[in-house]
């Protein structure tokens, strides 16, 4: 297994459009983070899967952002209406369990134009 | 509401200095810290973590401490290389769901 892996690296689209980025966790990890990050800032938690069940979601999900993980594989992050301020690189990260160590994928850039 | 501040934001040092990131988060009660690095417009790779109970974990040259009750860690890079050159982060475990990150350390090494 070669880590996490998340796809696609780049994307660029207009205003009011809707992407969805792909996330491929660590093959037995059952827990699977994302996190947005902005220039000259750390990562800041979006949400969190353990297995398929989505446990928790920051404030900073919008009713446009909707994160999915079906059958505790891979995991997808759409926006919808995309906005200027989306645009940011979206992390995805997986644990084994618990308060173990994270693993990050290469991230997905997002410009929004 | 957890925070986390990492000091100096910048650094730069020549070929050869060992050096010292500092980290400190304001809420103690945290799980477990780990740092990592990130390369520019790149993801995040894990460099140590340091669980809760310990005190300070060891990779090569680096070396990460912990003071719960300071709400304090360090990263101490020896012998520093042009290739350590990159972004350093800390986080910190949130009641087991979730990292808090600070802003990061921009280290440059100069050969």
């Amino acid at each position: 297994d070669t880590g996490v892996s998340q796809d696609p690296r780049h994307k660029i689209t207009k205003r009011g459009q809707n992407v969805t980025f792909r996330c491929d966790p660590i093959s037995e990890h059952n827990r699977l983070y994302w996190y947005r990050q902005t220039l000259g800032q750390g990562p800041e938690f979006l949400t969190y899967f353990q297995n398929e069940a989505q446990l928790e979601k920051s404030r900073l999900l919008s009713d446009r952002f909707s994160a999915e993980r079906p059958k505790g594989s891979f995991s997808t992050l759409e926006i919808q209406r995309t906005e200027q301020g989306d645009s940011a690189m979206y992390l995805c990260a997986s644990s084994l369990k618990r308060d173990t160590e994270a693993f990050f994928g290469q991230g997905t850039r997002l410009t929004v134009v | 509401k957890q925070e986390v501040t990492q000091i100096p934001a910048a650094l730069s040092v020549p070929e050869g200095e060992n050096l010292v990131l500092n980290c400190s988060f304001t809420d103690s009660a945290i799980y477990n810290l780990q740092w990592f690095r990130q390369d520019p417009g790149k993801g995040l790779t894990s460099l140590l973590l340091i669980q809760s109970s310990q005190r300070e974990q060891t990779s090569g040259r680096l070396n990460a401490s912990l003071d719960k009750s300071s709400g304090r860690s360090t990263l101490y890079i020896a012998a520093s290389q042009p290739g350590d050159s990159a972004t350093y982060l800390c986080a910190v475990f949130e009641y087991g769901n979730k990292l808090v990150f600070g802003a990061g350390t921009i280290l440059r090494v100069k050969s």
